[in-house]
C-alpha cells in the first residue's frame, strides 16, 4: 500500500533552521491530511492537520501546506528546536460522510535530527 | 489533558496463545481504532469502532481478531491464536467525531509472540 509516501527517511537540520518535511499522496478521495510526531517507545502524537478545502494551516512554529494539483502535502517547523528531534509521519484520510469511518493511511516516516 | 492508556505496554506470549489488549480512550471520545506497527514498517489501520460495533476493518483483520468495549471505558483488542507474525507495536486511538477530527494515540502495548 503506497498510497501515501514519505521518500526522505531522514533529514538532519540546525537547531533555529527551518525543517521542511515532505509527503506525497496518490489517492484523490483524500481530503484531510494529518501529521504526527512520534518519539520511540511511545505513541504517535497529533501535531497539525489540514483539509482539502484548504492550502495553509499555521499552528504555532508548525505550517502545513497542501498542493492538491501535486498531491502533495508538506510540513514546516520554523524554527526547529532539539526537542523537535522525532520521526515524523504524514496521514490521510477518506472523509465527510463518506464511507470510511476514520481510517488514516500513514507513510513510512521521515526521522528529524535537529543538531544544537 | 486526557490521554489515551493502554496496558499492558509489553506483552510476551507463545504462540497459538490469546491475548487481550486493553485501551482506556479519552471519555467524551466516541470513536475507536487500532493500529499495529511491525518493526521498520508503517503503521498499519486494523480496525474502527462505533456505536459499539465495528465500522471499518482492513484485511489483516481477520477472524483471529476482535475488538469489544465491555464497559463504558475499555476498549480491547483480542487475538484468539497468536502468530509469529503478530508481533508488532499495537497502538489504540480514538477520536470525538469521524470527520474533520484528529485521533489521539495511545503509547502502544509491544506484542511479542515467540
Amino acid at each position: 500500500d503506497q498510497q501515501v509516501k514519505q521518500n526522505s527517511p531522514s533529514l538532519s537540520v540546525q537547531e533555529g533552521r527551518i525543517s521542511i518535511l515532505n509527503c506525497d499522496y496518490t489517492n484523490s478521495m483524500f481530503d484531510y491530511f494529518l501529521w504526527y510526531k512520534k518519539y520511540p517507545a511511545e505513541g504517535p502524537t497529533f501535531l497539525i492537520s489540514i483539509s482539502s478545502i484548504k492550502d495553509k494551516n499555521e499552528d504555532g512554529r508548525f505550517t502545513v501546506f497542501l498542493n492538491k494539483s501535486a498531491k502533495h502535502l508538506s510540513l514546516h517547523i520554523v524554527p526547529s528546536q532539539p526537542g523537535d528531534s522525532a520521526v515524523y509521519f504524514c496521514a490521510a484520510r477518506f472523509n465527510a460522510g463518506g464511507t470510511s469511518y476514520g481510517k488514516l493511511t500513514f507513510g513510512q516516516g521521515t526521522i528529524l535530527t535537529v543538531h544544537p | 489533558e486526557p490521554e489515551v492508556t493502554q496496558t499492558p505496554s509489553h506483552q510476551v506470549t507463545q504462540m497459538g496463545q490469546e491475548v487481550i489488549l486493553r485501551c482506556v480512550p479519552i471519555s467524551n471520545h466516541l470513536y475507536f481504532y487500532w493500529y499495529r506497527q511491525i518493526l521498520g514498517q508503517k503503521v498499519e489501520f486494523l480496525v474502527s469502532f462505533y456505536n459499539n460495533e465495528i465500522s471499518e476493518k482492513s484485511e489483516i483483520f481477520d477472524d483471529q481478531f476482535s475488538v469489544e468495549r465491555p464497559d463504558g471505558s475499555n476498549f480491547t483488542l483480542k487475538i484468539r491464536s497468536t502468530k509469529l507474525e503478530d508481533s508488532a507495536m499495537y497502538f489504540c486511538a480514538s477520536s470525538k467525531s469521524r470527520d474533520w477530527s484528529e485521533q489521539y494515540f495511545g503509547p502502544g502495548t509491544r506484542l511479542t509472540v515467540t
